[in-house]
This record gives C-alpha cells, structure tokens and sequence, in this order.
C-alpha cells in the first residue's frame, strides 16, 4: 500500500517478555517517527530518525525501550522486559522532511501492546 | 518547554450543529508551529493543518475553519453543520522546530461524537 504499515495491529505478551513492532514508512519519506499513546491521552514522543543522521532519542521513557532503522526503510521499536504500564498503542509516522513543507506527518494504523 | 490544554474531553453535538474544539498553547519560542490532527475509530491520525505563528490569519477549508489568536496563544477548530463522520478524536499540537514536524507535542484530544 502507499501508506505507513505497521506490525503486529495487536499484541498480547505477558510482563517481563520482549516484543518488536515495525514500521514500514512511505517510501521516500526521510523521517520516522514513534509516538506512545495510552488509553484516552495524547500522544507522547518516543523517537525520531531522520535520514542517516543520529536518531533523536531523548523521548524514549527508559532503557528497555530502543529502535533502529536501516537508511530510510523500516524500523523496529523493541520493548524489553515489559511492563504492564508499556500497555498502549504505539503508533508510527513518516514524513518527507521537506524544508518548507507543510510538517504533515503521515501516520499508520498502530500497534496495541496489551502487557498482562 | 512547550504545552498544548485541551480542556475539552468530549463533546456531543447533534448533526448539523456547530461545534468549536479549543486549543491552548504555551511555548517560549517566537517562532513555532500548530497542528490539527484527526483520529477516527480506525486510529492513524490524519493532518487537517499547519498554522506558522508569524501568520495569524485564519483559515476556512470547506466546513472547517481555524481562528489562531496569538493574543491568547489559541489556536481553536470550528466545524460548521457537523457530521456523523466528522465523529473523531481531534488533537492540536505544537512544534518549535521549523519546517518540519519534529517532536510535536500534542493535547490529550477532544472526543466529538456526532450524533444523528
């Protein structure tokens, strides 16, 4: 599709296991981003990449949270250890980081993390 | 460091209706950026506008319109005759960074039910 694709839509894992969501931006888009939200809040920043620049880390909430990305394809968020309080929907978005532009951020669909 | 109050949790109208979602500010910068973002029930958040702060001009698209007051740093959404597919979760934010979308903060969203 043309859009942001994000996997798993849904996961159920019990505390203290590791999970993985990826990302697959549109194609061309120089920047990713990841935000977390919880159950009726806004959206908190986790982390940004743009291009091969060093990514921008400083929203990930603790070391059992990290993400890479190879060039400007996919990347993977992985939770380590988790915790009932990652239970949220982590949601994803690309944007073609034109100076100038609008500043649109193309979002996908999300992942929901249920941590039992 | 920059805020974004949306004191209005939910809202119900009946279609047809007008209906104004606010938005509050705070930021130290003087040059910054305002986002309106819509969630429907699929969740991937679609960008509805970007307003620059050194433009304080509002905005009228279709039955949307945008009245931005630096004066007292709102920038709220007016829907004219809504509708049942305007039934969303609507989230403004704000980004210092110009040209980009980077570390958008955002409100913690206003829930509009349209009801027919």
């Amino acid at each position: 599709g043309a859009g942001v694709s994000q996997s798993p839509s849904n996961k159920v894992t019990e505390k203290g296991k590791d999970v993985e969501l990826r990302c697959d931006p549109i194609s061309g888009h120089t920047a990713l981003y990841w935000y977390r939200q919880r159950l009726g809040q806004g959206l908190e920043f986790l982390i940004y990449f743009q291009g091969n620049s060093a990514p921008d880390k400083s929203g990930l909430p603790s070391d059992r949270f990290s993400a890479e990305r190879t060039g400007e394809s996919v990347s993977t968020l992985t939770i380590q250890r988790t915790q009932q309080e990652d239970s949220a929907v982590y949601l994803c978005a690309s944007s073609p980081r034109t100076l100038g532009g609008t500043g649109e951020l193309f979002f996908g669909e999300g992942s929901r993390l249920t941590v039992l | 460091a920059q805020k974004v109050t949306q004191a209005q949790t939910e809202i119900s109208v009946v279609e047809k209706e007008d209906v104004t979602l606010d938005c509050v500010y705070e930021t130290r910068d003087t040059t910054y950026y305002l986002f309106w973002y819509k969630q429907p029930p699929s969740g991937e958040l679609v960008f509805l506008i970007r307003r620059n702060s050194f433009d304080e001009q509002n905005e009228i698209s279709g039955r949307y319109s945008w009245n931005f007051q630096k004066s007292t740093s709102s920038f709220n959404f007016t829907i004219t005759a809504s509708q049942v597919v305007d039934s969303a979760v609507y989230f403004c934010a704000l980004s210092e960074e110009p040209g980009s979308a980077r570390q958008l903060t955002f409100g913690s969203g206003t829930q509009l039910t349209v009801l027919p």
